[in-house]
């Protein structure tokens, strides 16, 4: 009940392209879902992230999409750029500081110019 | 920006060995935990710490691991007694209030 699933594990998309992430969850009680994007070498790097009182959230060329009924949520890269080519993870938690985010498996995009 | 600082980058040890993993929070931030990452694989909560004790861990966090907040500014896990499966890249983060977390960049542990 506490596991995030996400997919595609790899995504290959052309420059100026969509990219699409999908990703969910089980435990109804989860209230924060943050994306985090990660470079080799490098710690992970909060994205964007909703709370399910709404079903989109906006920045920049980033867009989650949140279908509470479903259980599922969904990150948008628009225009996707060689330099989004990275990680991507989503996670879900209790909207509490001190608390354990639950990843998913990770999905590797590359962006082929 | 600030940023949640890591050392070592890469540690390398013998099976059955003590280590320590050390890390500078930000300063202002209340919430210290540490996650691993297995090769290809996801990250995994290991411990929060807030206030001096431990307020949530994982299965993972058992007897061989502990943390500690030994000063003002270091946050640090030890593994007592390392095993092959240990091996794994260690990321602490801190976070404030709200549960946005800051990642280090990770150390990377090598158990022979």
């Amino acid at each position: 009940q506490q596991q995030v699933k996400q997919s595609p594990q790899s995504l290959i998309v052309q420059k100026g392209g969509i990219s699409i992430i999908n990703c969910a969850y089980e435990n109804t009680a989860f209230d924060y879902f943050p994306w985090y994007q990660q470079f080799p070498g490098k710690g992970p790097a909060l994205l964007i992230a909703i709370r399910p009182d709404v079903s989109e959230k906006k920045e920049g060329r980033f867009t989650i999409s949140f279908n509470k009924s479903a259980k599922q949520f969904s990150l948008h890269i628009m225009d996707s750029q060689p330099g989004d080519s990275a990680t991507y993870f989503c996670a879900a938690s209790y909207n509490q500081a001190g608390t354990a985010l639950i990843f998913g498996k990770g999905t590797t995009l590359s962006v082929s110019s | 920006e600030p940023e949640v600082t890591q050392t070592p980058s890469h540690q390398v040890t013998q099976m059955g060995q003590e280590v320590i993993l050390r890390c500078v929070p930000i300063s202002n931030h209340l919430y210290f935990y540490w996650y691993r990452q297995i090769l290809g694989q996801k990250v995994e909560f290991l411990v929060s710490f807030y206030n001096n004790e431990i307020s949530e861990k994982s299965e993972i966090f058992d007897d061989q691991f502990s943390v500690e907040r030994p000063d003002g500014s270091n946050f640090t896990l030890k593994i007592r007694s390392t095993k092959l499966e240990d091996s794994a890249m260690y990321f602490c983060a801190s976070s404030g209030f709200l549960e946005k977390l800051f990642f280090g960049s990770g150390t990377q542990l090598s158990v022979l």
